[in-house]
């Protein structure tokens, strides 16, 4: 497996409190992603990075914010959470490039009620 | 809009035969198309790269096609195993140094001893 270490690996939280979730990688790979995945759906994607400090919406940014201070760690932040952010959140990294595929971490499981 | 299509149904075949799994799309023009493995629990793990130029590529007891006028990929696994029951994501990427990956939801895949 790559070293992708997402944290925690399970969490249940109320509606309206803040929620981070953490991805550290040893890989020192210049990209970084965060997507969720839901039933019938696939993996969409919230937002990545393309360097320290630098980072991007994707397709499903509403309510959701990154940090990345360090090549190793990419944090999501649900400023305040709601049901339907109940999913299931997965961190990839990728060298990025042409033909470069992403690696992801084995997923956080968020609970909003 | 624009959409990538995986069999919601799941594939059940028998031991030692070969899975075809399709993934067809609409609205893009991929520059390459990649194929992942995610089992429950854990993240996708990536198989394969098709670039829109290649027609086929292979590795091991799999195999993937790839038809830019159709708008589509089969994904083929020969002389199926059990090991191989897994969930199989289709991805499209736009060579846009890996931030467009637009994954479809997946095709299960059940292998009977």
């Amino acid at each position: 497996d790559a070293g992708i270490t997402q944290s925690p690996r399970h969490k249940v939280t109320e509606t309206g409190t803040p929620v981070t979730l953490r991805c550290h990688q040893t890989e020192n790979h210049r990209y970084m992603y965060w997507y969720r995945q839901d039933p019938g759906h696939g993996l969409r994607l919230i937002h990545y990075s393309y360097g320290v400090k630098d980072t991007d919406k994707g397709e499903v940014s509403d309510g959701y914010s990154v940090s990345r201070s360090k090549t190793e760690d990419f944090l999501l932040t649900l400023e305040s959470a709601t049901s339907s952010q109940t999913s299931v959140y997965f961190c990839a990294i990728s060298e990025g490039g042409e033909n470069s595929p992403l690696h992801f971490g084995n997923g956080t499981r968020l609970t909003v009620t | 809009s624009q959409k990538i299509e995986q069999n919601s149904e799941a594939l059940n075949i028998q031991e030692g035969k070969t899975a075809t799994l399709t993934c067809n799309y609409t609205n893009y023009s991929p520059a390459y198309l990649q194929w992942y493995r995610q089992d429950p629990g854990r993240g996708p793990v990536f198989l394969l790269l098709i670039r829109e130029n290649e027609k086929e590529k292979r590795k091991e007891r799999l195999k993937v096609t790839f038809d830019t006028t159709l708008k589509q990929s089969l994904f083929h696994i020969t002389a199926s195993q059990p090991a191989d029951s897994a969930t199989y994501l289709c991805a499209l990427d736009m060579a846009t140094g890996g931030f467009k990956t637009i994954f479809g939801a997946g095709t299960r895949l059940f292998v009977k001893a």
